[in-house]
C-alpha cells in the first residue's frame, strides 16, 4: 500500500535557525514526489516536484532533495513568513490520486 | 505556476439547501480534477476524482448522491453539496492536473458554512 510519512509533526524554530523536514514514502514505481506549502485557510501552494533519486531543487530559502526512500525539505535561515504547514505527496501507484503525508507544521519565531 | 481558481471563496447556506462550488483551471486544460475536504488542523481528505466527460470516481465513504461532481469541460469542474446539513460545513479544495504525471495545482479553497 502506498504510504507517505512526514516528520516531525510540528517544528518550532527561531528566525535564522536552519533545519530539515522529512518525508518518507513507500510506493512502487515512483512517478514524482511533490512538496506543497499550505497557509491556514488556504489551498496548498505548489513548491517542487522531484522525479529521481539524487535530484535537488531550490527556491529562495528552500531546497528539496530526494533519495530512493525519502525526501528532505531543507530550510536555510528561515524567516517568520516561512511559517506554514508543509505537505509532501506522491502519485498513487494503483489509483489516479495523490497520497499525502500528514504535514509538518512549521513555526518560525522572530 | 499554473492557476486554479475556486468560487466562491466562502458561502453560507441554510440547512436543506444545495450549494455549488466551481473550480477552474485558468491557464491550462485539466484532464483530471480532484475534490478534497479538510477539517481544521487535519490533512486533505480526497473526496473524488473526475475526468473530463466521465463520471467522477468517489472515495470510499463519500456519498455520491450528496456530493455531485461535474467535469463538463477541460477547464471547469463543479461540486454541488445537496441538501446541506451543518456537518457538511468544511473547507473544500479542488486541484487540477494537466495530464498524467504532471504537477497537480490546487485552488484557494472554499469555506462552506451550513446554518
Amino acid at each position: 500500500e502506498d504510504q507517505v510519512t512526514q516528520s516531525p509533526e510540528a517544528l518550532r524554530l527561531q528566525e535564522g535557525e536552519s533545519s530539515s523536514l522529512n518525508c518518507s514514502y513507500t510506493v512502487s514505481g515512483l512517478r514524482g514526489l511533490f512538496w506543497y506549502r499550505q497557509d491556514p485557510g488556504k489551498g496548498p501552494e505548489f513548491l517542487f516536484t522531484l522525479y529521481s533519486a539524487g535530484e535537488e531543487k531550490e527556491k529562495e530559502r528552500l531546497k528539496a532533495t530526494l533519495t530512493k526512500k525519502e525526501s528532505f525539505l531543507h530550510i536555510t535561515a528561515p524567516k517568520p513568513e516561512d511559517s506554514a504547514t508543509y505537505l509532501c505527496a506522491v502519485p498513487s501507484q494503483g489509483a489516479q490520486k495523490l497520497v499525502f503525508g500528514q504535514g509538518t507544521r512549521l513555526t518560525i519565531n522572530p | 505556476g499554473a492557476v486554479v481558481s475556486q468560487h466562491p471563496s466562502w458561502v453560507i447556506c441554510k440547512s436543506g439547501t444545495s450549494v455549488k462550488i466551481e473550480c477552474r483551471s485558468l491557464d491550462f486544460q485539466a484532464t483530471t480534477m480532484f475534490w478534497y475536504r479538510q477539517f481544521p488542523k487535519q490533512s486533505l481528505m480526497l473526496m473524488a476524482t473526475s475526468n473530463e466527460g466521465s463520471k467522477a470516481t468517489y472515495e470510499q465513504g463519500v456519498e455520491k448522491d450528496k456530493f455531485l461532481i461535474n467535469h463538463a469541460s477541460l477547464t471547469l469542474s463543479t461540486l454541488t453539496v445537496t441538501s446541506a446539513h451543518p456537518e457538511d460545513s468544511s473547507f473544500y479544495i479542488c486541484s487540477a492536473e494537466q495530464g498524467p504525471g504532471n504537477t497537480i495545482y490546487f485552488g484557494e479553497g472554499s469555506w462552506l458554512t451550513v446554518v
